[in-house]
Parts: C-alpha cells; structure tokens; sequence
C-alpha cells in the first residue's frame, strides 16, 4: 500500500490521558500535514511540516499538542490531558513540495473519543 | 470573513438531475482550487483540481470566477454513487483551508 498510513484507526482514552497517534506519508512527499474535524465541519488545519521542520502551527493547536517528524519520514501527533472537546477525526496529509497543485492524499484518519 | 463559505445544504436530488455547489473564498492571492469528496465516516479525497478558469471530468464541471472570488461544481446525470459532502478548498501555498461542505443525497 503506497497510500497515506494512520495508526490507530480509533482510540478511546479517558479524560486526562495522553495520546499519541502515527502518520506514514507517501514516501516520496516531503509535506505532511495535520487536520482535525468535528461532524458536520470541514478538516481544520492543525500544523504542517516540511521534511522534519514544523513550519506553521494552528492557533488551535494549544499547549497540549505536540507534532514531530523527526527524521523528516513518519509523524506523531500527542495529545497531553486529554479534554472531551479533543474527541474528533484527526486527518493526516502528504503531498510533494513540487506538486501541491495536485491537492493533498489523506489518510483514513484516527478517531478519538474521550470519555 | 471566514477564508472559505459554503451552502452546506443538504441538497436531496433525483437521479439523473443536475446539481451545482458555489464556494466563495476570501484570499485572492489563491492560486488553484480544488474539489473533494468525502463519504460518511472516510477521509476526503480529491475530486478535481481547478487552475485556470475551469475544468471539466466526465460529469463533473468546475468553474472559477476570479473577479467575484467564487468557484463552482456542476454534476450532471446524478448517480446514487455520488451522494457524498462536497469541499472547496482554495490553495493559498502552504496549507489548504477547507469549507464546511455541501451534503447532497441522490434519490432514486
């Protein structure tokens, strides 16, 4: 499979719990990005990385969050303490630098439910 | 202004009929757009890129209107198949920005 890879598919954790979720980009794309989307709205953008730089964050990504890409290959995104508002779909993204006209390739996503 | 609004319906369609979705978008530094569709539950995916005044696949047709910064979608001969939430996104360079999508649903 040479798609965009995420991991888990879903996770249920318990309000304050930390989790962390996986991206596997398309290999040969140096962008990958983070969404987050709630029912009934569209993916709101999170962060974006340029091989291993993180170079834009989301006012919404608050102190919690954390993304890295450290090898400029996969990526992990945490979430420390855990609130309920955090339960949504979080979208991982690739593309290639010299082929952003041709849209992102999305992962099948990771669902989280905090109870 | 938010950077991308769109009617977010439903619209409920026979079959066989012609839909068409507008977007409008704020940055008009925006350089191509793009169409994606996304099902209930799965993860949007691509639909159809737009770089000039339009573009057109089978039937689908988009157009883009720079001078009123709005850019549409047009299906033809709806099928049951398409029945999905339909997303605009303007391409500003560095991330996308996505509406909240057009629901439509194809009635036999």
């Amino acid at each position: 499979d040479t798609g965009v890879s995420q991991d888990p598919r879903h996770k249920i954790t318990k309000r304050g719990q930390n989790v962390t979720f996986r991206c596997d980009p398309i290999s040969e794309h140096n962008r990958l990005y983070w969404y987050r989307q709630t029912l009934g709205q569209g993916p709101e953008f999170l962060t974006y990385f340029q091989n291993e730089a993180q170079l834009e964050k989301s006012r919404l990504l608050s102190d919690r969050f954390s993304a890295e890409r450290p090898k400029g290959s996969f990526s992990t995104l945490e979430i420390q303490r855990t609130e309920q508002g955090d339960s949504a779909m979080y979208l991982c993204a690739s593309s290639s630098y010299r082929d952003t006209n041709y849209g992102y390739t999305f992962g099948s996503g990771t669902r989280l439910t905090v109870v | 202004r938010k950077e991308v609004e769109q009617d977010p319906g439903p619209f409920n369609v026979p079959e066989g009929a012609t839909v068409a979705f507008n977007c409008t978008y704020s940055n008009s530094a925006s350089q191509s757009f793009f169409w994606y569709r996304q099902d209930c539950r799965k993860e949007p995916k691509l639909l159809m890129s737009v770089y000039s005044s339009g573009n057109e696949d089978g039937r689908f047709t988009a157009q883009l209107n720079r001078a009123s910064q709005y850019i549409s979608l047009l299906i033809r001969d709806s099928k049951l198949s398409d029945s999905a939430t339909y997303l605009c996104v303007p391409n500003t360079g560095n991330q996308f920005y996505f509406g909240t999508g057009t629901s439509l649903t194809v009635i036999p």
